[in-house]
């Protein structure tokens, strides 16, 4: 079957470093994508990764793991407005269709 | 910037009646979707479509229909509303390559009554 799993829920203190991890399982794999969704909007793109390793972009990075079926999102220096949703997904192969995990949200304390 | 625009934000609608929801996209994309999110289990893919009057079933195609008779716009059909429909509605699209993220749309939340 298909299956993404993510945490519920966590929190974080502002400035601090946040790891959400994710594992899936899922019948093909063509890449690995984070978004982000604040409450009441729409999810947004944030990184993707379809070969192992880390990707970096500013405070925000991406790692994966293909053999483990694994990836975390690393947010470095956080921020009030970096309490959101935070959603895995992963793009089966033979086309574009993406499945999602349930997501993890993240409240980030003063 | 990719614009993705969905017909309303909320609808009320009764048991038995047939809802469309529409959405278009400015990018000329290839891609279109439709999924539903509800609480705990995240988005879900209800269906989608890579090219004019082509259309695949999602993970959970049961009760809806879908239409692409132009490139831009998608459509949402639920044949007879039901009230286990009652949920957050999204639009996506997205480009031709594998690595190209989806864009979405602001949602529609629909109430069955």
């Amino acid at each position: 079957g298909q299956n993404i799993d993510q945490p519920t829920e966590m929190t974080a203190t502002e400035g601090a470093i946040v790891q959400i991890n994710c594992t899936y399982q899922t019948s093909g794999f063509n890449g690995l994508f984070w978004y982000q969704q604040h409450a009441g909007e729409a999810p947004t793109f944030l990184s993707y990764n379809v070969l192992d390793g880390l990707e970096e972009k500013g405070r925000f990075s991406s790692f994966l793991s293909r053999s483990k079926g694994y990836s975390y999102l690393l947010l470095k220096e956080l921020q009030m407005k970096d309490s959101a949703s935070y959603l895995c997904a992963v793009r089966d192969t033979g086309g574009f269709k993406t499945i999602f995990g349930a997501g993890t949200r993240l409240f980030v304390k003063a | 910037d990719v614009k993705v625009t969905q017909s309303s934000r909320y609808l009320v609608k009764r048991t038995g009646e047939k809802v469309f929801l529409e959405c278009v996209q400015d990018m000329d994309h290839e891609n279109m979707f439709w999924y539903r999110q509800d609480p705990g289990l995240g988005l879900r893919l209800i269906y989608f479509s890579y090219d004019v009057k082509m259309k695949e079933k999602g993970d959970i195609p049961e009760g809806y229909s879908v239409s692409r008779e132009k490139k831009e716009r998608f459509s949402l059909i639920l044949e007879s509303a039901s009230t286990n429909q009652t949920s957050m509605y999204l639009c996506a699209s997205s480009g031709d390559r594998l690595s190209y993220e989806q864009y979405f749309g602001p949602g529609t939340r629909l109430t069955v009554t």
